[in-house]
């Protein structure tokens, strides 16, 4: 069946350092990739996404690229800040599976200290 | 602005008690979900709604039950409550957008924490 995997965490980083965090996916069909955020204490929100290969997403400074040949949405950052510290879950959304459901990977915790 | 809201934030229940765990949306969301949460696993799809009067059941639906009466809310009932349903739940929800609902992002609520002793 179609999942997504991402590295494991945590991801320790000094502020200012760069950001790589992988994450591939097997799914039949065309799959619309995301990237989620999930703050402590609180829910997940949406942080970029894209839609069809070789979309960019982009938002707050963290960019992802769709890459149907290698499977991948790796997400990025040039210069992290403390503030990034978070859960990273990358994420597929399919139309006619389930809903619509999103199916995640397992979550990459990122600490990043001053 | 709401958006989705669940209740409570936290419980801590029984074994065998039973409890519902609220979520209502203000956008006029068709498509309304439950997940659950675990440490190092993701979340995992438990039920799901794509409108008014339907629901299914998704990836880990035992021992839960949901209705969807209205647009705005859909509940997650646990009947008996088991030290393995100890998680945090979300409820998300999202529109589809004409032609492809795939492109939506699904929003979610801060989460119940569930322990069951």
């Amino acid at each position: 069946g179609d999942s997504v995997t991402q590295m494991e965490g945590p991801v320790t980083l000094s502020e200012e350092a760069f950001l790589t965090i992988n994450c591939t996916y097997t799914a039949t069909g065309y799959p619309s990739l995301f990237w989620y955020v999930q703050y402590p204490g609180e829910g997940l929100q949406l942080l970029l996404k894209a839609t069809k290969a070789d979309d960019k997403g982009s938002n707050k400074g963290f960019e992802a690229t769709y890459r149907k040949e290698t499977t991948s949405f790796h997400l990025e950052k040039g210069s992290v800040q403390v503030s990034d510290s978070a859960v990273y879950f990358c994420a597929l959304r399919k139309t006619y599976n389930q809903g619509g459901k999103l199916i995640f990977g397992q979550g990459t915790e990122l600490s990043v200290k001053p | 602005n709401a958006g989705v809201t669940q209740t409570p934030k936290f419980r801590i229940l029984k074994i065998g008690q039973s409890m519902t765990l609220q979520c209502t949306q203000d956008m006029n969301h068709n498509y309304m979900y439950w997940y659950r949460q675990d440490p190092g696993m993701g979340l995992k799809l438990i039920y799901y709604s794509v409108g008014a009067g339907i629901t299914d059941k998704g990836e880990v639906p035992n021992g839960y039950n949901v209705s969807r009466s209205t647009t705005e809310d859909f509940p997650l009932r646990l009947e008996l409550a088991a030290p393995s349903q100890t998680s945090v739940y979300f409820c998300a929800s999202s529109s589809p957008v004409a032609g492809s609902s795939n492109n939506s992002p699904l929003h979610f609520g801060n989460g119940t924490r569930l322990t069951v002793t």
